[in-house]
């Protein structure tokens, strides 16, 4: 059974720093794209970042660009989202998602984690 | 970067069907989308792809009542036969070369 289990979640005040992991199984961790999702409390989904199979290419959404890194260890079987300069609008619930196995990510998020919510504040 | 729009809300009596648009703005128009279930206070669920063509791929254990079809820029959700678990945000989603993008998501009201 595909599982992706988000963890790191907590209380944070503005500027800090907090690192969110995403233990993976019951698939080729290795063989997908990985994905990091939000959503405010209430509102809707909005996507945050995305990394290819072997960790080699990212993208972020330009509101976490330059203050977010995606990153990942095959090894290990683990995503992670190093959130940096936190800022209040970046209390959420983050969610973990599998994306596609192909080499260009041409897929939908097609298993979800349960999320971990971040609450920056001061 | 592609646009979703989509509906607030939508509602139908319970056994009956309801079908959610998810429209593309004009530049992207012939785009491949997703939809998604989210119970409230539930993490989302991958329901199905589809595709320009109007095919539909589901996810695994999506209920054969739940199917996908499209028209122009528009991509639909119908939920044949309503089940009072059907009541969810439903959202779509879609993909561009450096970035995903989902609508605002659709609330599904059973009456």
């Amino acid at each position: 059974e595909v599982q992706v289990v988000e963890s790191g979640g907590g209380l944070v005040q503005p500027g800090a720093s907090l690192r969110l992991s995403c233990a993976a199984s019951g698939f080729t961790f290795s063989g997908y794209w990985m994905h990091w999702v939000r959503q405010v409390p209430g509102k809707g989904l909005v996507w945050v970042a995305r990394i290819n199979s072997v960790g080699t290419y990212t993208d972020h959404a330009d509101s976490v660009k330059g203050r977010f890194t995606i990153s990942r260890d095959n090894a290990r079987n683990t995503l992670y989202l190093q959130m940096n300069s936190l800022r209040t609008e970046d209390t959420a619930l983050y969610y973990c998602a599998r994306g596609a196995s192909t080499w260009n990510d041409e897929g939908g998020l097609d298993h979800w984690g349960q999320g971990t919510l971040v609450t920056v504040s001061s | 970067q592609p646009v979703l729009t989509q509906s607030s809300s939508a509602s139908a009596s319970l056994g009956s069907s309801v079908k959610l648009t998810c429209t593309l703005n004009s530049r992207h128009n012939n785009y491949v989308i997703a939809w998604h279930q989210q119970h409230p206070g539930k993490a989302p669920r991958y329901l199905m792809r589809v595709e320009i063509s109007g095919t539909y791929n589901k996810g695994s254990g999506v209920p054969d009542r739940f199917s996908g079809s499209c028209s122009g820029a528009d991509r639909y959700l119908t939920i044949s036969n309503l089940h009072s678990e059907d009541e969810a945000d439903y959202y779509c989603e879609t993909w561009d070369g450096d970035s995903h993008v989902f609508g605002a998501g659709t609330t599904v009201t059973v009456l």
